[in-house]
């Protein structure tokens, strides 16, 4: 299994600011990806953060609107720019141990509203 | 991609046994998803059915008909702390990884 952490757990930001959500896991894992659910709504995949690599990004979302880090096999970023309370949204990490292994573990969520 | 079907709100009594449906059509099935997400929390894995039938674990078993593209979610002797909602997601054949998440049954036990 894996525990991921998320920073922040939730914050309110203005309309026109941006924001990075930070992802940390306590062991080294292949898959890292990054989710968007919206009020009532199900798991969007984002992207999958690729280390060393520029990130592999979901038909809807683009690079300018959330650019991705991954540094490392622990860690990567999530950034949400030019905020519009459209992106009002939970953003979740999430991770794959393996490629062979079908599970996924999240992280808890950042909550954001943005005013 | 999927289309992933599954009903909005279900509501069942403590103690009773509640079976929560999706339906999925694909172009090409690799394998069916249950997770649990109470409110505000992470989603939690379930089950994953990957071969027709059922795969029981405790009080939680999850079907699989490939040729219907159908499965279930059976919930036995159900318990407050059941109330959350469970996601189906289906994940394809080639191409990501990833499965796709359905929107998820909101299920409400009473006492």
């Amino acid at each position: 299994s894996a525990v991921i952490s998320q920073k922040p757990s939730r914050d309110i930001c203005q309309r026109g600011t941006s924001l990075t959500i930070q992802c940390q896991v306590d062991s080294q894992v292949t898959m890292m990806f990054w989710y968007r659910q919206q009020p009532g709504q199900s798991l969007t995949l984002i992207a999958t953060a690729n280390q060393g690599s520029e990130a592999t990004y979901e038909s809807g979302f683009v690079i300018d609107k959330f650019p991705i880090s991954r540094p490392n096999l622990t860690f990567s970023t999530l950034t949400v720019s030019n905020m519009s309370p459209e992106d009002s949204s939970i953003y979740l990490c999430s991770v794959g141990i393996r490629r062979s292994s079908y599970e996924q573990y999240f992280g808890p969520g950042t909550r954001l509203t943005v005013t | 991609g999927q289309n992933i079907d599954q009903p909005t709100e279900m509501t069942a009594t403590e103690g009773a046994i509640v079976q929560i449906n999706c339906t999925y059509q694909t172009s090409g099935f690799n394998g069916l998803f249950w997770y649990q997400q109470h409110a505000g929390e992470a989603p939690t894995f379930l089950s994953y059915n990957v071969l027709d039938g059922l795969e029981e674990k405790g009080r939680f078993s999850s079907f699989l008909s490939r040729s219907k593209g159908y499965s279930y979610l059976l919930l036995k002797e159900l318990q407050m702390k059941d109330s959350a909602s469970y996601l189906c997601a289906v994940r394809e054949l080639g191409g990501s990884y990833i499965p796709t998440f359905g929107r998820g049954t909101s299920l409400i036990v009473h006492p």
